[in-house]
């Protein structure tokens, strides 16, 4: 197993731009999560979803747009870049919700808008 | 509010000089409490979970216990390559959001 993977690696945009991060997972886990991890602050979650067809906001989803049409994959869209959107992005998932499942994290985005 | 705050900061440590991190949580209903390791440049990597008070986990050098209030991750003889950032994050719904700390830089120095 892959495990969970996202793509880029590392992107660069000027404000207002969009763009769509990637986030796919092969071990069929139900639950998926966007977080953004800034200096000094801990992880933040975004957005997450607790199977195909439902999404639900996090802490700080404004600018950020998620859906799910999959089990395996659940993107993250920023329909236009602000420099406040500098961060590095983690996706991260679980085989179920209830609270007590640990989630698996990907290896991160690393996103600077200009 | 919930509030997860991890201390110290950052902690700099010689090979084998045993030491504790803290996490401590003001949370309404705890479902799991988490430890995470991460390296530069890495997502976090899984450690433990721990679910109830006075609770244990251990693995290798690593040991992570839990009160009503706080956990602590002791380093038993730290060696370098134990450097990393110690995260621990709170689960206190039925959705599994996880509220992070902001963690705990260790550097072990041979």
């Amino acid at each position: 197993n892959a495990g969970v993977t996202q793509t880029p690696k590392f992107q660069v945009l000027k404000t207002g731009q969009s763009m769509t991060l990637q986030c796919a997972q092969d071990m069929n886990h139900e639950y998926m999560s966007w977080y953004r991890q800034d200096p000094g602050m801990g992880l933040r979650l975004i957005h997450y979803s607790v199977g195909a067809g439902i999404t639900d906001q996090g802490e700080v989803p404004n600018g950020y747009n998620v859906s799910r049409s999959t089990t395996e994959d659940f993107p993250l869209r920023l329909l236009s870049a602000a420099p406040s959107q500098t961060s590095v992005y983690f996706c991260a998932s679980s085989w179920g919700t209830g609270g007590r499942e640990t989630q698996y994290f990907g290896p991160g985005t690393r996103l600077l808008v200009l | 509010e919930d509030q997860v705050t991890q201390s110290p900061e950052a902690l700099r440590l010689q090979e084998g000089e045993s030491s504790s991190l803290n996490c401590s949580y003001t949370v309404s209903g705890l479902r799991g409490l988490f430890w995470y390791r991460q390296d530069p440049g890495k997502g976090p990597e899984f450690l433990f979970t721990l679910y109830s008070a006075g609770e244990e986990k251990e693995k290798e050098r690593l040991k992570a216990t839990l009160t009503k209030k706080e956990s602590f991750l002791h380093i038993t003889a730290p060696k370098p390559e134990d450097s990393a950032t110690y995260l621990c994050a709170v689960s206190t719904d039925s959705w599994g959001k996880l509220q992070f700390g902001a963690g705990t830089q260790v550097v072990v120095t041979p």
